[in-house]
């Protein structure tokens, strides 16, 4: 166990709809990542977050979005949802913003149909 | 463009075997590589973390290995059990300062068979 808390563990929805995806990081830990993993894809980078402050971007697409609240969990929303969404959403935490060690969480699967 | 590439994309052995992983990035500049065991459906753990300045690093039966000078790593697994069964994700980080953009190999899927 990782320590960092991700919900809900499975989630399926229609095209077009709305989700909401949320971490909740190691105690400690000010940033968060999320990680997008396509079925027999690598693991892709989306966004990370800091102490409440976005501080990298990956490959995310304008649809999705992410906030870090002052209680150091985040929230992942993908909207307009498309087929191709479906996949495995990690989110990741880390007790620094630079070369600290990444804990990840257990994932959310989400299925799109 | 910053790349990680990992071989062999999969690979079957006998349980009390040996093995060993390859990955060969293009990062540049460097900060770090790690090793990453991902089981089905979970998510990744750390195996290892290497620095440029560190050739070899080992966590139980874990060993990795790093040359910064031809940007090759390897993973050298020991004795295999089935448990060992999983993917392995080669990851580096390419700012030495900068936040954690780290850049993912698409790992080598071990099956380690009885």
């Amino acid at each position: 166990d990782s320590g960092v808390t991700q919900t809900p563990k499975h989630l399926i929805t229609a095209t077009g709809q709305r989700v909401t995806l949320r971490c909740s990081p190691r105690s400690g830990d000010l940033s968060v990542y999320w990680y997008q993993q396509s079925l027999d894809q690598g693991l892709q980078f989306l966004i990370q977050y800091y102490n409440g402050e976005e501080r990298a971007k990956g490959n995310i697409l304008e649809r999705f979005s992410a906030q870090q609240f002052p209680d150091l969990h985040s929230e992942l929303n993908l909207s307009s949802l498309e087929l191709g969404d479906s996949a495995l959403y990690f989110c990741a935490s880390s007790v620094g913003d630079k070369s600290s060690e990444q804990y990840f969480g257990p994932g959310t699967r989400l299925t799109v149909t | 463009k910053n790349q990680v590439e990992q071989s062999p994309q999969s690979l079957i052995i006998l349980e009390g075997k040996n093995c060993t992983l390859q990955c060969n990035y293009t990062v540049s500049p460097f900060s770090n590589l790690r090793w990453y065991k991902q089981d089905t459906g979970r998510g990744p753990v750390s195996l290892t973390i290497m620095t440029f300045s560190e050739n070899t690093k080992s966590n139980g039966r874990y060993t990795a290995t790093l040359d910064a000078d031809t940007k090759q790593s390897s993973l050298h697994i020991t004795a295999s059990q089935l448990s060992d069964s999983a993917s392995y994700i080669c990851v580096v980080s390419p700012h030495p300062t900068g936040f954690q953009k780290l850049v993912f190999g698409t790992g080598t899927r071990l099956l380690v068979s009885p």
